[in-house]
């Protein structure tokens, strides 16, 4: 059983930019939520999605977008890219929507906006 | 608006003493789950322990144990018998029950364990 994986490690992008971070769900869940980790900081709650489909947002702007494919791997875009983007972006794939089910989280992907 | 905090941004500990992080939240939920999550350096965030606000037992994992103290909102974590591998981010953690929850974690900001060999 391969656990949460996220591509890439590290990125460096240019203020204006777009970019996409990967995350392949750990084998069997059908849940993924993204989560965002400023230096020194918890993370903070983007948005989750459940068998394709966005289930739920934190407060984060329309240019933070996902998707969640059949096989549940999924991505998350954040277009017109932002210094205070840099940040460690998380995700963590469950079994279900329930509270209940724990959170497995990937290692996450280091972005750096110049 | 539910939070989570974290007082303590660092503690230190000697190897084989115990140590307690302290956690306060705030809800006007009822029925919540609260979890203490272990961060290690450039490793991947892993859950410690968990408790249902309904359970008034405290959770045991091991060496690790909670004080939940549901009408205080307060949900400390204590470590036992410290090791070198507990030196590592804690985070604290939230997340309402029910239906209409996403099942989203409401983070601490974090407290730093060092483990002094």
């Amino acid at each position: 059983e391969t656990g949460v994986t996220q591509s890439p490690t590290h990125l460096i992008k240019t203020r204006g930019q777009q970019v996409t971070l990967r995350c392949s769900s750990q084998s069997g869940h059908n849940t993924v939520s993204w989560y965002q980790q400023a230096l020194g900081q918890g993370p903070q709650f983007i948005f989750q999605y459940y068998r394709e489909e966005e289930n739920g947002r934190g407060n984060f702007p329309p240019r933070f977008s996902g998707l969640q494919f059949p096989n549940y791997s999924s991505e998350l875009n954040v277009n017109a890219l932002e210094l205070d983007d840099s940040a460690l972006y998380l995700c963590a794939s469950s079994l279900g929507l329930a509270v209940s089910y724990e959170q497995y989280f990937g290692p996450g992907t280091r972005l750096t906006v110049t | 608006a539910q939070t989570v905090t974290q007082s303590q941004p660092e503690m230190s500990v000697q190897e084989a003493e115990t140590v307690t992080l302290s956690c306060t939240y705030d809800t006007s939920e009822s029925d919540y789950y609260l979890f203490w999550y272990k961060q290690p350096p450039s490793r991947q965030m892993i859950l410690v322990i968990r408790q249902e606000a309904y359970k008034q037992q405290n959770a045991t994992e091991n060496r690790f144990s909670v004080n939940f103290q549901k009408a205080a909102k307060s949900f400390s974590l204590k470590i036992s018998d410290s090791q070198l591998g507990d030196a590592a981010m804690y985070f604290c953690a939230y997340s309402p029950h029910g239906s209409g929850n996403t099942g989203k974690l409401i983070f601490g900001q974090g407290t730093t364990l060092q483990v002094k060999p």
